[in-house]
């Protein structure tokens, strides 16, 4: 069975601060995805980045990057210079081959003006 | 791009009767859609499959009598809830992925969500 853990079920920051969202997965699969999604308080899902296992180098998308340790089956989201803008719910979510997606508890972020 | 619409965003209806929610990918096609069910502060869980032309996957649990879903164009997904009760009140979510059912490279785009509650 696949699974998806995020352990912090909330966290809160100042204001352009780096924060850093923890996740742990299994999966027997080689071949998987991850992914990072955003629901802010109006619950629209918004992706804010994915990795493809096949890949070492870790994501980035301007604020946002991952690190991807495979061996541990780890997947953090680190957000620098935070906004406010960001406070919201981060699910990480897997996803293997053509299937369904997978996502952990989910992680309240604040962040504090 | 990649934006998926769903209406209605809220409804509210007597226990007993049917409610249909629809899911549309706008710019792009869709062969494979989604449903999800979320529960105040908790997290997605996925209800069923659909895919363009044949039968939902429904999920271990979910009574595919209840949550009757069709797929009959690669941009319209429907879920219908039927005989609703206070106990399906909740927030149903769907999303859309582009591209052919077999690949495993394309990203699901979610809907904005339904708000439903049964009186």
């Amino acid at each position: 069975a696949q699974t998806v853990t995020q352990s912090q079920p909330e966290m809160s920051v100042q204001e352009a601060e780096t924060v850093t969202l923890s996740c742990t997965y299994d999966t027997s699969e080689n071949n998987y995805y991850l992914f990072w999604y955003k629901q802010p308080p109006s619950r629209q899902m918004i992706l804010v980045i994915r990795q493809e296992a096949y890949k070492q180098q870790n994501a980035t998308e301007n604020r946002f990057s991952v690190n991807f340790q495979k061996a541990a089956k780890s997947f953090s989201l680190k957000i620098s210079d935070s906004q406010l803008g960001d406070t919201a719910m981060y699910f990480c979510a897997l996803r293997w081959g053509a299937q369904k997606l997978v996502f952990g508890q989910g992680t309240r972020l604040t962040i504090n003006p | 791009g990649a934006v998926v619409s769903q209406h209605p965003s809220w409804v509210i209806c007597k226990s007993g009767t049917s409610v249909k929610i629809e899911c549309r990918s706008l710019d792009f096609q869709a062969t494979t859609m989604f449903w999800y069910r979320q529960f105040p502060k908790q997290s997605l869980m996925l209800m069923a499959t659909s895919n363009e032309g044949s039968k939902a996957t429904y999920e271990q649990g979910v009574e595919k009598d209840k949550f009757l879903i069709n797929h009959a164009s690669l941009t319209l997904s429907t879920l219908t809830v039927t005989s609703a009760h206070p106990e399906d009140s909740s927030f149903y979510i769907c999303s859309a992925r582009p591209g052919l059912a077999t690949s495993s490279t394309d990203t699901q785009y979610f809907g904005p969500g339904t708000r439903l509650t049964v009186l």
